[in-house]
């Protein structure tokens, strides 16, 4: 079984839309960061948490410690977030698969 | 401020040599990790430098490694290359202080190994 599974695989979502993106772990974590890679390669790091919630514009964050779950949430979702989303935890940095997020306008 | 550079960008080797990348971090970082990126394998961790101490290492062979310079630049090599080394290798550096937390990824090394 993978330490970090994330779902879904793959969305696709029209614009305005509210998205939400599931990481689930099965170890002890210190961090659980969210990266977002768009098309050309490019990887921005959106969040570092360890407990609670963060927020950063359109995009929201949280994590619950006791469950081994993080979401990611996109408000009014638009046509730029379209991008490849992937959680990793720990200093050594476990990766997700990534969620593949199209959002249509 | 100047964002995390990596060079070359693109690099084809031959199996059997070596390769040598660069990544300069951003201005005030001290720690810079390295990630391989592959199709079949997705995002991995290779090792992170901080203040010139390699602080973690992932689960790669001994054929890959790294190190960081004083004024916190950082190199990895791969020796011995194999066809299974062609993959994007990013870098990313960062800084932790307090309850503050940024990391930025360099643009890659997309690598060819023939």
């Amino acid at each position: 079984k993978n330490e970090v599974e994330q779902s879904p695989q793959n969305l696709t979502a029209q614009e305005g839309e509210f998205i939400t993106i599931n990481c689930s772990y099965s170890v002890g974590i210190s961090a659980l960061h969210w990266l977002q890679q768009h098309p050309g390669g490019g990887i921005v790091s959106l969040f570092m948490l360890s407990s609670g919630k963060k927020k950063h514009g359109r995009l929201i964050a949280t994590i619950n410690i006791q469950e081994k779950h993080s979401s990611l949430h996109i408000t009014a979702s638009h046509p730029r977030d379209s991008a490849v989303y992937i959680c990793a935890f720990n200093n050594d940095m476990r990766f997700g698969a990534g969620t593949r997020l199209t959002v249509k306008p | 401020k100047a964002g995390v550079t990596q060079t070359p960008r693109y690099l084809i080797k031959t199996r059997g040599q070596q390769v040598t990348l660069s990544c300069s971090p951003i201005s005030g970082h001290r720690s810079v990790s390295w990630y391989q990126q592959t199709p079949g394998q997705g995002l991995q961790f290779l090792f992170e430098y901080f203040s010139e101490t390699q602080r973690n290492k992932g689960n790669f062979p001994g054929r890959f490694s790294g190190r960081q310079f004083s004024n916190s630049r950082s190199e990895m090599n791969v020796s011995t290359l194999e066809l299974g080394d062609s993959a994007l290798y990013l870098c990313a550096s960062s800084l932790a202080r307090g309850f503050t937390y940024e990391q930025y990824f360099g643009p890659g090394t997309r690598l060819t190994v023939t």
